[in-house]
């Protein structure tokens, strides 16, 4: 267990719709990262918080946002959905900001039908 | 910009074989790089890391990996194959100024009885 929680672990939906994936960091790790992982992107960084503020962002459409609240837990918003967004969304903390090591969460199947 | 390529997205070994898992990256300043693995249904767990320092590593369940600047190479190995490692192994690289990780497209382990 990496203390790092996600939710929802499965989550179904169409086209068109939009969902809202969550992540509990573990406690104390002010920076948290959301990646996207599929069979022919491999993965993909999407974006970084850190105590609250954006720090990095990587390959996200502009379809998808997140926000890192003030109890350190992040949401990440997908819209818009298309059947290529379909996916395992992955949620990772660490404690410092560069080149610390990375706690992942066990991710959120998103499937678009 | 930073990348990392695995080469060989299937490897097969037997078990008590030696596994290699091959890496090199890309990068314009002093890299840090890690291995993760990936088991099913489950998220990435750190196995080793290089930050600085001694360029050999050693790392959990009797893997370990060399950093060889010359050949801009992190190769993972283990002396003899257990069939509990089969799973997805993935090489990442960042940076001291960078705090997210860049992933390779993973490796497939397979272990043969």
């Amino acid at each position: 267990d990496s203390g790092v929680t996600q939710t929802p672990k499965h989550l179904i939906t169409a086209t068109g719709q939009r969902v809202t994936l969550r992540c509990s960091p573990r406690s104390g790790d002010l920076s948290v990262y959301w990646y996207q992982q599929s069979l022919d992107q491999g993965l993909q960084f999407l974006i970084q918080y850190y105590n609250g503020e954006e720090r990095a962002k990587g390959n996200i459409l502009e379809r998808f946002s997140a926000q890192q609240f003030p109890d350190l837990h992040s949401e990440l918003n997908l819209s818009s959905l298309e059947l290529g967004d379909s996916a395992l969304y992955f949620c990772a903390s660490s404690v410092v900001w560069g080149a610390g090591e990375l706690f992942f969460g066990e991710g959120s199947r998103l499937t678009v039908l | 910009a930073q990348s990392v390529t695995q080469l060989g997205s299937h490897v097969s070994v037997s078990e008590g074989a030696l596994v290699l898992l091959r890496c090199n990256y890309s990068s314009s300043v002093p890299p840090y790089l890690f291995w993760y693995v990936q088991y099913p249904n489950q998220g990435l767990q750190l196995l080793l890391k290089y930050t600085t320092g001694a360029t050999l590593v050693k790392g959990i369940n009797g893997f370990e990996a060399e950093f060889k600047k010359s050949e801009t190479s992190f190769h993972l190995t283990k002396p003899s194959a257990h069939m509990s490692d089969a799973a997805e192994y993935f090489c990442a690289v960042s940076s001291r100024s960078q705090g997210n990780l860049i992933f390779g497209k993973g490796t497939k382990l397979s272990v043969k009885p």
